[in-house]
């Protein structure tokens, strides 16, 4: 079992619509971040968050360190947030700059 | 622009083959990765530079090889690659000495080999 799983794997849904992404994992961590990789494969950092909640336009992420969870929330979903959404942690236990990844969810925005 | 410029885009080798794969990073870092990403599992880090020298090996195969000439350069080179390992092979930088700097990745190379 991976220490980072993600949920639900694949999501398909229409504009407009509000999105949740689901991360849980198993170990302590420092750090755990949000990335979206699109389809010609580049990624981009979302959110790097240790406590609380972050924004930044329609997207939000929260964590809740006891509970080892965290959800990545989109409102008004457009057909351009179609990508692939990856959770990674840093384990508290690992060397300073190792993340521990999921294995991603694809979301599909149809208009 | 990401800051972090990958060449080649594309790659098609064949087994025999030798090439290198290029990573460039404009964001003043002075730590690189290579990342793997198959189809359908999660990334796997290959290697980690830090000031030059390599931090870190997963237990990558010989046939694969970094090289850091300096902190704004990563290579790695193939040679003598299976069918399976055709995947994304991705680069990033990131600021070691800040303990939660965020990755910064470039937009990899898509590797078939055949």
């Amino acid at each position: 079992k991976n220490e980072v799983e993600q949920s639900p794997q694949n999501l398909t849904a229409q504009e407009g619509e509000f999105i949740t992404i689901n991360c849980s994992y198993s170990v302590g961590i420092s750090a755990l971040h949000w990335l979206q990789q699109h389809p010609g494969g580049g990624i981009v950092s979302l959110f790097m968050l240790s406590s609380g909640k972050k924004k930044h336009g329609r997207l939000i992420a929260t964590i809740n360190i006891q509970e080892k969870h965290s959800s990545l929330h989109i409102t008004a979903s457009h057909p351009r947030d179609s990508a692939v959404y990856i959770c990674a942690v840093r384990p508290l236990i690992q060397g300073a700059q190792k993340l521990v990844f999921g294995q991603g969810t694809r979301l599909t925005i149809n208009p | 622009e990401t800051g972090v410029t990958q060449t080649p885009r594309h790659l098609v080798m064949g087994m025999t083959n030798k090439k290198s794969l290029k990573c460039e990073q404009h964001l003043g870092h002075n730590a690189m990765y290579w990342y793997k990403q198959s189809a359908k599992k999660p990334l796997e880090l290959m290697f980690v530079y830090s000031l030059e020298e390599r931090v870190e090996n997963n237990s990558v195969p010989s046939r694969f090889s970094p090289e850091c000439p300096n902190s704004s350069h990563l290579f790695l080179h193939l040679h003598t690659l299976q069918p399976e390992d055709s995947a994304l092979y991705l680069c990033a930088s990131s600021q070691w000495s800040s303990y939660n700097s965020p990755l910064h990745f470039g937009n990899g190379t898509r590797l078939t080999v055949t």
